[in-house]
């Protein structure tokens, strides 16, 4: 699996927008970029993913850099909700039913 | 969309027991998962829980240790065996839809003493 690199932790003040990065610089071209988060106690949930054009839903959007090395989550106003890890993933498009393969991912504190 | 439960949320066991894991999802899943959350670290696989013929265990894994049953399309059973206290861990069920994307149970708490 092609493997993904992101900051251990960031800090976020409440209200203020939030860029999540990863780099991840051996994609292959049929790779989709997945992020999940995983809320205190709490099992991970999906969040959002794209293969090359920007994404966005009601949790947050998805920006794809234009040769796919990097991508970056934006959270448009971080609330003391958000706060939880946020992985990005890899994941081939062959096929739907693949295992999800976890990196270390970031740690996000959001500040009151 | 799936709703997975699992059974228990947490439990604490004596070293050398086994414990049993349920994994309830609310409709049928072809791909079944089971993963390992230890303390502070990320998720780790441990084996896809196969309908009808053996689960696939990921490196480092072994059935003698990590049994798993997948009796039908909605249910799924990890025991983990002969427990010591590096198996205390959230173990989590995962499925995953034809759409890629996954599910994950709440996870079960194991503290081994």
């Amino acid at each position: 699996d092609a493997k993904t690199t992101q900051p251990n932790s960031m800090e976020s003040n409440e209200e203020e927008p939030v860029h999540l990065p990863c780099n991840h610089s051996t994609i292959s071209g049929t790779d989709y970029i997945h992020w999940y988060r995983q809320l205190p106690s709490q099992g991970p949930e999906y969040v959002i993913h794209g293969l090359t054009s920007n994404v966005n839903n009601r949790m947050a959007s998805l920006a794809i850099a234009e040769d796919r090395k990097s991508s970056t989550l934006i959270l448009h106003r971080a609330t003391l909700r958000d706060a939880a890890v946020y992985y990005c993933i890899l994941r081939e498009a062959s096929g739907g039913y693949q295992k999800v393969t976890f990196g270390t991912g970031t740690k996000l504190q959001v500040i009151p | 969309s799936a709703v997975i439960s699992q059974k228990p949320s947490r439990d604490i066991c004596q070293r050398g027991t086994s414990l049993t894991i349920q994994c309830q999802v609310d409709s049928q899943v072809t791909m079944m998962f089971w993963y390992r959350q230890q303390p502070g670290q990320s998720l780790t696989l441990i084996a896809t829980a196969n309908q009808g013929s053996e689960a696939t265990y990921e490196s480092g894994f072994v059935i003698d240790k990590f049994p798993i049953s997948r009796p039908n399309l909605t249910f799924s059973t990890l025991t983990v065996s002969n427990m010591s206290p590096e198996d205390s861990s959230i173990y989590l069920c995962s499925v995953v839809d034809r759409n890629t994307e996954a599910f994950f149970g709440q996870g079960t708490r194991l503290t081994v003493v």
